[in-house]
């Protein structure tokens, strides 16, 4: 059982770039999330959704958007890559509500030049 | 606003020696508290969490955490560390305004000392 994979692992990009991120769960989950993590500042959340088709903007949406086609999968792009978005990434998913623990990927290690 | 707090931002302490994280948090019904470990280069994973009940609650890797409604605490303990409990810790409550969310404390970097 993989849980929660994540690709690519380390990207590096130049200013005015574009990726996207996958995220993939294999546990059925409802819930996907899409969260960045910089020094000192622990875990922000960018975008997440709540099933298949639907998305919403977390905290520190800005330059970022996303897209879950799939239950399984959860897709962040970046249309046009800066260096404050130089970071670690880390997606996450969870069965129904926040009363419930979030399964984390190990993240993707982004680093914009 | 709804918030947790980590007061240490890092903490060393030597092999054998007894561990106390600090978490604060302010919410206004009984919150949803959880526990997460951060080892280096990894994913976060779940440690233990707290809903209701028994406010003591034990986890995995011999960590427990107890809930004190009168402090706003949730302080994560563990008798005797071991090396490889270095790592960082994350405190976090679910976020009342929106049942598919939660917030995250700034997290306590664990340093052991050989």
């Amino acid at each position: 059982n993989a849980g929660v994979t994540q690709t690519p692992k380390f990207r590096v990009l130049k200013t005015g770039q574009s990726m996207t991120l996958l995220c993939a769960q294999d546990m059925n989950h409802e819930y996907m999330y899409w969260y960045r993590q910089d020094p000192g500042m622990g875990l922000r959340l960018i975008h997440y959704s709540v099933g298949e088709g639907t998305t919403a903007k977390g905290e520190v949406p800005d330059g970022y958007n996303v897209s879950r086609l799939k239950k399984q999968n959860f897709l962040l792009g970046l249309e046009s890559a800066a260096p404050s978005q130089t970071s670690v990434y880390f997606c996450a998913s969870s069965v129904v509500g926040n009363n419930q623990p979030q399964h984390f990927g190990d993240g993707t290690r982004l680093s914009i030049l | 606003a709804q918030s947790v707090t980590q007061p240490d931002i890092h903490i060393t302490v030597s092999e054998g020696a007894s561990l106390e994280l600090r978490c604060n948090y302010s919410y206004g019904a009984t919150p949803y508290l959880f526990w997460y470990v951060q080892s280096p280069g990894q994913g976060l994973q779940l440690l233990l969490k707290y809903f209701s009940g028994d406010t003591l609650v034990q986890g995995i890797k011999g960590f427990e955490a107890e809930f004190k409604r009168s402090q706003s605490s949730f302080n994560l303990r563990k008798p005797s560390v071991h090396w490889s409990d270095a790592a960082e810790y994350f405190c976090t409550v679910g976020d009342y305004s929106s049942a598919s969310k939660i917030i995250f404390g700034s997290g306590t970097r664990l340093s052991i000392r050989p």
